[in-house]
């Protein structure tokens, strides 16, 4: 089974400018998770969504950032003009369903760089 | 999200069994004990779980405390692919499906 697939790895924007990461889940997956790593800092939660729904954004910044998973395709993580500050390792995860003892498989992250 | 205590650093050698603990006293009888390790440059691992009895896999073995408040990830034998940071986490039933990392025990694994 393929794993959780991030891409880009790497993204470089320029201030102002718009950027999209996308995950695909592993197969059979329909839960996904949005985490950034800051520069020296640890992983923060950002979102969790199953297909077509947000079920917990307490961790997305109010501005600038969304986040979807529709019926069909990966899950895009969307920062608009994007900032020095969101240079970060964003790693997406998923698990199989909604239960406490399944665990989140992560992908290798894409990291974001702000010119 | 209950909390969790793990030392910054630790440090083995090759081949030798790496005991890494965390501490979680405030624990509440249904949260679930994970550990997730970070490799450099790459995503979090899961690596193990757990909510009251001992566990093992593959990959490591869980020692979980009889009053759960302290926990130890057992690797039998270090190997230099097992360097990096691991996470002792805490799942609260009810609450979000979150992971809430914390800063983790750096692992150094000498050759």
């Amino acid at each position: 089974n393929a794993g959780v697939m991030q891409n880009p790895r790497h993204l470089v924007r320029r201030r102002g400018q718009e950027a999209r990461l996308r995950c695909s889940p592993m197969k059979g997956h329909s839960h996904v998770y949005w985490y950034r790593q800051l520069p020296e800092e640890g992983l923060k939660f950002m979102v969790y969504l199953q297909k077509e729904n947000i079920i917990d954004e307490s961790g997305m910044p109010k501005e600038r950032f969304s986040a979807e998973f529709p019926k069909e395709g990966p899950s895009i993580l969307r920062i608009q003009q994007v900032v020095r500050g969101d240079s970060a390792a964003y790693f997406c995860a998923s698990s199989p369903r909604d239960r406490l003892n399944q665990p989140q498989h992560f992908g290798d992250g894409t990291r974001l760089s702000i010119l | 999200d209950a909390k969790t205590t793990q030392p910054n650093s630790m440090e083995s050698n090759e081949e030798e069994p790496v005991h890494l603990p965390c501490n979680h006293s405030t624990i509440s009888g249904t949260d679930y004990i994970h550990w997730y390790r970070q490799l450099p440059s790459q995503g979090p691992e899961y690596v193990i779980h757990g909510l009251t009895s001992n566990v093992n896999n593959r990959m490591a073995s869980l020692a979980i405390a009889e009053d759960r408040k302290s926990s130890t990830l057992i690797l039998h034998r270090a190997t230099l692919r097992d360097a990096a940071v691991y996470y002792c986490i805490l799942r609260a039933q009810g609450g979000s499906e979150k992971l809430v990392f914390g800063k983790g025990t750096k692992l150094t694994v000498n050759p």
